[in-house]
């Protein structure tokens, strides 16, 4: 299969609460992951990726790891602002583990943090 | 900022009326993408093109959708006789070697058939 599986949403958090929100890939290479988020009215934007296994992308405070043993790219952040508030998108690129060609999405998670 | 850009942003048509969706990638940027999103839903992929080649159109839709990237000028996602499901928002995406072959995403157009 070529999916991507995240939390469904919505999740609503205060402020300064730690978020998880959890995505599992399927895929027969190991292809590159990546998180985009998307403010309302607004398109897609890069807020991180990893290329291989056990890689790190983080931007912004929030962080995920390229898990090959669970297939999973998890998001997470310690401490949300009100200004996260957004729709989360996990992706996945090709299998080749190239950033060419291109990405499956999972449905989105929204996110809502309250002061 | 050179980022991908697309227009319009909002598009109101007509039920069968045409669509025309255009897109300029990044700079230096020879791979684009269209993506279109559902009112609640993620992320379909349409088509992948490079330069005068279509590369993957396994999203598109068999009739009514065309998408061309021409060796000069923007990329243009065409909708011909559009039904009132086409209401969605299309994004344009691009990557190329110049930003090591991340895809960005443009802000997007609003199609919204009446």
């Amino acid at each position: 299969g070529n999916s991507v599986t995240q939390m469904e949403g919505p999740v609503t958090l205060s402020e300064e609460a730690f978020l998880t929100i959890n995505c599992t890939y399927t895929a027969t290479g190991y292809p590159s992951l990546f998180w985009y988020v998307q403010y309302p009215g607004e398109g897609l934007q890069l807020l991180l990726k990893a290329t291989k296994a056990d890689d790190k992308g983080s931007n912004k405070g929030f962080e995920a790891t390229y898990r090959k043993e669970t297939t999973s790219f998890h998001l997470e952040k310690g401490s949300v602002q009100v200004s996260d508030s957004a729709v989360y998108f996990c992706a996945r690129g090709s299998e080749r583990g190239s950033t060419l060609g291109r990405l499956y999405f999972g449905r989105g998670t929204q996110l809502t943090v309250w002061p | 900022n050179a980022g991908v850009m697309q227009n319009p942003r909002h598009l109101v048509r007509r039920r069968g009326q045409e669509a025309r969706l255009r897109c300029s990638p990044m700079k230096g940027h020879s791979h684009v993408y269209w993506y279109r999103q559902l009112p609640e839903e993620g992320l379909k992929f349409m088509v992948y093109l490079q330069k005068e080649n279509i590369i993957d159109e396994s999203g598109m839709p068999k009739e009514r959708f065309s998408a061309e990237f021409p060796k000069e000028g923007p990329s243009i996602l065409r909708i011909q006789q559009v039904v009132r499901g086409d209401s969605a928002a299309y994004f344009c995406a691009s990557s190329g070697t110049s930003s090591g072959n991340t895809i960005y995403f443009g802000e997007g157009s609003w199609l919204t058939v009446v």
